[in-house]
């Protein structure tokens, strides 16, 4: 079985561009996580899909973040326009196929450098 | 704000010893505790999960709770060099946040040869 994949791993882009991070939950996982880690700090929740619905979006930072689960499958997260501050890793994690609890299953991050 | 709190580290053990991580939780309605190793530039990975007061055994994982005290630790026996990681310590959340993981910091485990 597929773990969580996450594009890019990488990516470094200047104040006021636009990134947009994708992530592929693992199959059949209805629930997906975006979390983030900025330097120094834990691991923060951003939001939360239950297939394409947003459950929860508490933990977006501002306007400036957008994210996306088109047709219940995978998910992108955009920043525009980005800043400084948005420097961290991404976390993606899927979890609880129908009837199956699973804990979350984490994707490998998207590290973004803000210039 | 609902905080998980854990002993800063970095923590360094010899190979062979016991190596013991520390975890406080503010949440008192909170069911659900996780340790997740995360090897440097991967995924977090989950090694143990527990639910009740008590001790959970995992092969050379221990993890222990103790709702009363808001307290999980996670014991690893005869350290090896390959268990030289960062371990968070995440809970979830209770009530309409009972999806939501919140993590400490980290531990640094450093398992010398």
């Amino acid at each position: 079985e597929a773990g969580v994949t996450q594009f890019p791993s990488h990516s470094v882009i200047e104040k006021g561009q636009t990134v947009t991070l994708r992530c592929d939950p693992i199959s059949g996982h209805d629930n997906l996580y975006w979390y983030r880690r900025v330097m120094g700090k834990e691991i923060k929740f951003l939001l939360h899909f239950v297939k394409e619905s947003k459950q929860d979006e508490s933990g977006m930072p501002n306007n400036r973040f957008l994210a996306e689960r088109t047709g219940g499958t995978y998910s992108t997260l955009k920043v525009q326009p980005a800043e400084l501050e948005d420097s961290g890793v991404y976390f993606c994690a899927s979890s609880w196929r129908q009837g199956v609890w699973e804990p979350l299953h984490f994707g490998n991050g998207t590290r973004l450098t803000v210039t | 704000q609902k905080e998980v709190e854990q002993n800063s580290g970095p923590l360094s053990v010899p190979e062979g010893a016991i190596a013991s991580l520390n975890c406080t939780y503010s949440d008192r309605g909170s069911q659900s505790f996780f340790w997740y190793r995360q090897y440097s530039g991967k995924s977090p990975e989950l090694i143990m999960s527990i639910y009740s007061n008590g001790d959970k055994e995992d092969g050379r994982f221990t993890a222990q709770l103790n709702k009363a005290s808001q307290y999980v630790s996670l014991l690893i026996r005869d350290s090896q060099p390959s268990d030289s990681a960062t371990y968070l310590c995440a809970v979830e959340g209770s009530g309409g946040s009972n999806y939501k993981l919140t993590f400490g910091k980290g531990t640094l485990l450093t398992v010398n040869p």
